[in-house]
């Protein structure tokens, strides 16, 4: 199956300092990329949509300015926590859509944020 | 707002015994649902899908029950394993913007 891949999958970074998470598609282009949070046994909760090409669309009550997502090619998206809280501490998961019908969504294994 | 809902946080099972875990949704205009496995610290992996005019489809070893009635969505797996142990979730879509609604998540617990 489509592969999607994540760097870094764990990064410890200091209050106030701003991190870059990236989110591939290996093998498919992929127009459209989502960015989940996920809390320590808590569900996915969608934080925006990636689209290729145009600004990201932000789920009601994530910060557009703090969360900051780059989608510049097919295969590539990248979320960006700027001036990051230990309350920004998460697994963070991305997937990709090749395109297809309903299902056809792929998942990144995650990376795992801690703000110190 | 519009959820998808699990009804047990946790589900312990004998090891080939077989496993349903059930998820509630609330949105009747979702068009598919689907099944992840998440095993922690990774990402949740595809398990099985169902679209909204199917009420039942199998796969290997597992099967998904879709009941549009009473928004009543089930995960059968056949002789469960060790491997199996993982949170399972539940979500929905709609249209073709590729959108999830995730739900809780249910724990499988699966004893040798």
């Amino acid at each position: 199956g489509a592969v999607v891949s994540q760097h870094p999958s764990r990064v410890i970074c200091k209050s106030g300092t701003s991190v870059k998470i990236e989110c591939r598609s290996l093998d498919f282009q992929a127009t459209t990329m989502f960015w989940y949070r996920q809390f320590p046994k808590q569900s996915l909760m969608l934080m925006a949509t990636s689209n290729e090409g145009s600004k990201a669309t932000y789920e009601q009550g994530v910060e557009k300015d703090k969360f900051l997502i780059n989608h510049a090619s097919l295969t590539l998206s990248t979320l960006t926590v700027t001036s990051a809280h230990p309350e920004d501490s998460s697994f963070y998961i991305c997937s990709a859509n090749s395109g297809g019908s309903g299902g056809e969504q792929y998942f990144g294994p995650g990376t795992r944020l801690t703000v110190t | 707002g519009e959820s998808v809902g699990l009804h047990l946080p946790t589900l312990s099972v004998q090891e080939g015994d077989n496993s349903i875990i059930n998820c509630a949704y609330s949105n009747s205009a979702s068009d598919y649902f689907i099944w992840y496995k998440q095993e922690s610290g990774k990402g949740p992996q595809f398990i099985i899908d169902i679209r909204s005019n199917m009420d039942k489809r199998q796969g290997q070893r597992v099967t998904v029950l879709l009941n549009k009635t009473v928004k009543h969505l089930s995960l059968q797996i056949a002789a469960t394993q060790p491997g199996d142990s993982a949170v399972y979730f539940c979500a929905e879509g709609s249209g073709n913007t590729g959108k999830l609604i995730f739900g809780q998540g249910t724990t499988l617990q699966v004893k040798p």
